[in-house]
């Protein structure tokens, strides 16, 4: 079982769509959680940064965390054609010099004109 | 632009060659972690590094591949007698002092070998 799963779509909806990516993992001593969007050629830009399990909203971005199912999602509202790009969660522990992310492998994101 | 840097962004080695990857963490950081992107794989963490020290090479190969931070100049991350399978996207990350800070990425370093 791998430590992080992630669909890879591709996942592909009309502009001014909500969209939903999710990914669960099975380590319990995951405490933070990232979610990072990366553009083709391109390296990752971080996106949401959370800790605690709930709900933490930037903008068209909402992240939710429940660590009691071992799931986390990234909302986007109102989804334009320049989010299209590949979403990578990813996540670790709480450190003690093991401060290396864990990531999924990605979903493809496609926002239809 | 403050951001993290890595160059070359492509880099064509024959077999048997070395190559050198190097990264310029953002201004104000001093924590630097180098990941890998195999073709449809996800990122994978190889090794993190402060200021003259490895604090944590457990992703990282145990034969060719090593890693430095010195006290001046950028992060290098170096892999000797190269092989076709470690053509990859190598990724450079930093983050400032304090636990649990978050990583930000350069756009990395493209590796073909030949």
């Amino acid at each position: 079982q791998k430590e992080v799963e992630q669909d890879p779509g591709p996942l592909s909806v009309p502009e001014g769509a909500i969209v939903s990516l999710n990914c669960t993992y099975s380590n319990s001593a995951f405490q933070y959680f990232m979610w990072y969007r990366q553009y083709s050629r391109k390296g990752p830009e971080l996106l949401m940064y959370t800790y605690s399990s709930g709900n933490k909203e930037d903008g068209r971005f909402t992240a939710q965390v429940d660590k009691s199912s071992k799931y986390i999602s990234l909302f986007i509202r109102d989804s334009q054609p320049s989010d299209s790009a590949t979403y990578l969660c990813a996540m670790k522990d709480s450190g003690g010099g093991a401060d290396g992310l864990t990531f999924g492998k990605g979903t493809h994101l496609i926002i239809q004109p | 632009n403050a951001g993290v840097m890595q160059n070359p962004r492509h880099l064509v080695r024959r077999r048997g060659q070395e190559a050198r990857l190097r990264c310029s963490p953002m201004k104000g950081h001093s924590h630097v972690y180098w990941y890998r992107q195999l073709p449809e794989e996800g990122l994978k963490f190889m090794v993190y590094l402060q200021k003259e020290n490895i604090i944590d090479e457990s992703g990282m190969p145990k034969e060719r591949f090593s890693a430095e931070f010195p006290k001046e100049g950028p992060s290098i991350l170096r892999i000797q007698q190269v092989v076709r399978g470690d053509s990859a996207a190598y990724f450079c990350a930093s983050s400032g002092t304090g636990d649990n800070q978050p990583q930000h990425f350069g756009d990395g370093t493209r590796l073909s070998i030949l």
